[in-house]
């Protein structure tokens, strides 16, 4: 599979607990970004990582939000104490550095917090 | 002012109906455009880049209006698989893809 995956695919989870969202991004691909999408509304940047390196976050990106990517592959996006307005589509995607033409994105990760 | 401004529709438009969609954007200093596909629930997909000296591909037309700071996307001979929401997406960076910039998507649907 050369494509941009994500895991889990739907995530509910109770307010205030933790959950953790991963992304494998097309191997070649250096630069690797997260978005957050609700309903009726186009995705939202949150961070992007060049290799290992987080180069820019959101202000969406509270404190509760952490993403890593530890060896410059695969990426990580937790977020701590889940709240209603958590509930959204999670979507990374990958890029090649020096790129121009636009991003690959993953299925997404559609989180429901209740 | 939002940075990337689209109509949200919907567009209803009948199979073979020729339709256009167009977005505004905010930073004159954008340097890469483009157009995305996305379906109910899906992810969104890359439809077409934006050239200044507009390009095509098939049914498909996209063009650039960096005076008046505007994009549209334009499509011929409509089919019922055309039916999605068309996000318009901003790159304010020259030579690299970081951090694009999404307007909320026009959606159409093209009906029988």
């Amino acid at each position: 599979d050369t494509g941009v995956s994500q895991d889990p695919r739907h995530k509910i989870t109770k307010r205030g607990q933790n959950v953790t969202f991963r992304c494998d991004p097309i191997s070649e691909h250096n630069r690797l970004y997260w978005y957050r999408q609700t309903l009726g509304q186009g995705p939202e940047f949150l961070t992007y990582f060049q290799n290992e390196a987080q180069l820019e976050k959101s202000r969406l990106l509270s404190d509760r939000f952490s993403a890593e990517r530890p060896k410059g592959s695969f990426s990580t996006l937790e977020i701590q104490r889940t709240e209603q307005g958590d509930s959204a589509m999670y979507l990374c995607a990958s890029s090649p550095q020096g790129s121009d033409y636009g991003y690959t994105f993953g299925s997404g990760t559609r989180l429901t917090v209740v | 002012r939002k940075e990337v401004e689209q109509d949200p529709g919907p567009f209803n438009v009948p199979e073979g109906a020729t339709v256009a969609f167009n977005c505004t954007y905010s930073n004159s200093a954008s340097q890469s455009f483009f157009w995305y596909r996305q379906d109910c629930r899906k992810e969104p997909k890359l439809l077409m880049s934006v050239y200044s000296s507009g390009n095509e591909d098939g049914r498909f037309t996209a063009q650039l209006n960096r005076a008046s700071q505007y994009i549209s996307l334009l499509i011929r001979d409509s089919k019922l698989s055309d039916s999605a929401t068309y996000l318009c997406v901003v790159n304010p960076h020259t030579g690299t893809a970081s951090k694009l910039t999404f307007g909320t998507g026009t959606r159409l649907q093209v009906t029988l």
